[in-house]
């Protein structure tokens, strides 16, 4: 979508190596997250950022770190890439004006560990 | 947390109305009823969201219940272009610390 831009869109990675997933926004919202879905699980929050180098665990955050160490960047880093964490990685961006709300998805990052 | 229940699947024929249920009977006050929709292999899309007037905007209609306790949202003429899993979600205003959590939505199959 527009503002958002995930990097890379797809990336096969071997069991071990460590992979870092890039999102970018140009919108200056404040809060930036990262979700993974997968078939029968549905779309679950890894980690998200209410600012820069804040940031804060999600449900399935087991696994994975993140950085934002610039408002417009929000980086998720599988350290040790394992066969269950391949799914499809979405980002997402918000921020919150008086009635304005809405949360911004980028297209997604296709990662599969073999 | 469930905090609301929608249908698993649903099918509409195209250009027809397509009326997509949720219920929500544990919201609170402060709470708002959103929706969100994610075609195949995309990203979720904000459609649209409100706290006890129905709503209306260029995608779709919202219809919340006197009580609150639950809501409808309206595709006036669907297209095949609405195909889609779509949530129902409540929360806060403003509660930026507080992620969108999401269930597993009602799959929408607009049919020809």
């Amino acid at each position: 979508d527009a503002g958002i831009t995930q990097s890379p869109r797809h990336k096969v990675t071997e069991t071990g190596t460590p992979v870092t997933l890039r999102c970018h926004q140009t919108e200056n919202h404040r809060y930036m997250y990262w979700y993974r879905q997968d078939p029968g699980h549905g779309l679950r929050l890894i980690h998200y950022s209410y600012g820069v180098k804040d940031t804060d665990k999600g449900e399935v955050s087991d696994g994975y770190s993140v950085s934002r160490s610039k408002t417009e960047d929000f980086l998720l880093t599988l350290e040790s890439a394992t066969s269950s964490q391949t799914s499809v990685y979405f980002c997402a961006i918000s921020e919150f004006r008086g009635l304005q709300e809405g949360y911004t998805f980028g297209s997604g990052t296709r990662l599969t560990v073999v | 947390d469930a905090k609301t229940t929608q249908p698993t699947s649903m099918d509409c024929a195209e250009g027809r109305a397509a009326n997509l249920p949720c219920n929500h009977s544990t919201i609170s006050g402060n709470e708002y009823v959103y929706w969100y929709r994610q075609i195949h292999s995309q990203g979720p899309q904000y459609i649209i969201h409100g706290l006890k007037n129905n709503e209306t905007n260029e995608m779709a209609s919202l219809i919340i219940t006197e009580d609150r306790k639950s809501s409808t949202l309206i595709l006036p003429h669907a297209t095949l272009r609405d195909t889609a899993v779509y949530y129902c979600i409540v929360r806060a205003l403003n509660s930026g610390n507080t992620p969108l959590v999401f269930g597993k939505g009602t799959r929408l199959s607009v049919i020809a």
